[in-house]
């Protein structure tokens, strides 16, 4: 069972262009996250998503940034007019869903963005 | 936000029991506490998590207090290969929020 697969691993965009991330959850997975973590710091919290919906973007910016998960094809966060604050790794991770189970989420190895 | 406080950094000697602790005393009744570390440029690594019981599996033993307002990580026998940056997290309506979390490092 192949875990939760990011790309690309790294990306290099100028100011101003776009960048776009990839996250293909695990198999049987329907419910996705989006961290972000900026260099020596903990990962923030930025959107968690369901198939064809946005469960909680509480953490995202409010401009520039969106994210989609589509009912097929991978998780897709999208940064618009990227800036050099934007250099940071993102992270992906999957659930199976969420219930008052338990359940544990699984994350990808990220992807770098470095913006120049 | 982080509902967790952790110290900022432990050392611990090879080969022994690292003994990692968390607060979480705004916790609630049916809050689980889940463990995540992640070595250096990796993806977080899911460790284990629990509710009220204190629980084991092949990484570590988790041990909560009985209010819950505590817990403590235990990695048996630390190998150099365990120097991360530890997360103890409290899962708030589906979501997982890190704080800064410890950085174990294990000395030879």
């Amino acid at each position: 069972n192949a875990g939760v697969m990011q790309n690309p691993r790294h990306l290099v965009r100028r100011r101003g262009q776009e960048a776009r991330l990839r996250c293909s959850p695990m198999k049987g997975h329907s419910h996705v996250y989006w961290y972000r973590q900026l260099p020596e710091e903990g990962l923030k919290f930025m959107v968690y998503l369901q198939k064809e919906n946005i469960i909680d973007e509480s953490g995202m910016p409010k401009e520039r940034f969106s994210a989609e998960f589509p009912k097929e094809g991978p998780s897709i966060l999208r940064i618009q007019q990227v800036v050099r604050g934007d250099s940071a790794a993102y992270f992906c991770a999957s659930s199976p869903g969420w219930d008052r189970s338990g359940n544990t989420i699984y994350f990808g190895e990220g992807s770098w963005l470095t913006v120049v | 936000d982080a509902k967790t406080t952790q110290p900022p950094s432990m050392d611990c000697a090879e080969g022994r029991a690292a003994n990692l602790p968390c607060n979480h005393s705004t916790i609630s009744g049916n809050e689980y506490v889940y463990w995540y570390r992640q070595i250096h440029s990796q993806g977080p690594q899911y460790i284990i998590h629990g509710l009220k019981n204190n629980e084991t599996n092949e990484m570590a033993s988790l041990i909560i207090t009985e209010d819950r307002k505590s817990s403590t990580l235990i990695l048996p026998h630390a190998t150099l290969r365990d120097t991360a940056v530890y997360y103890c997290i409290v899962r708030v309506e589906g979501k997982f929020y890190f704080g800064s979390g410890t950085k174990l490092n294990v000395k030879p």
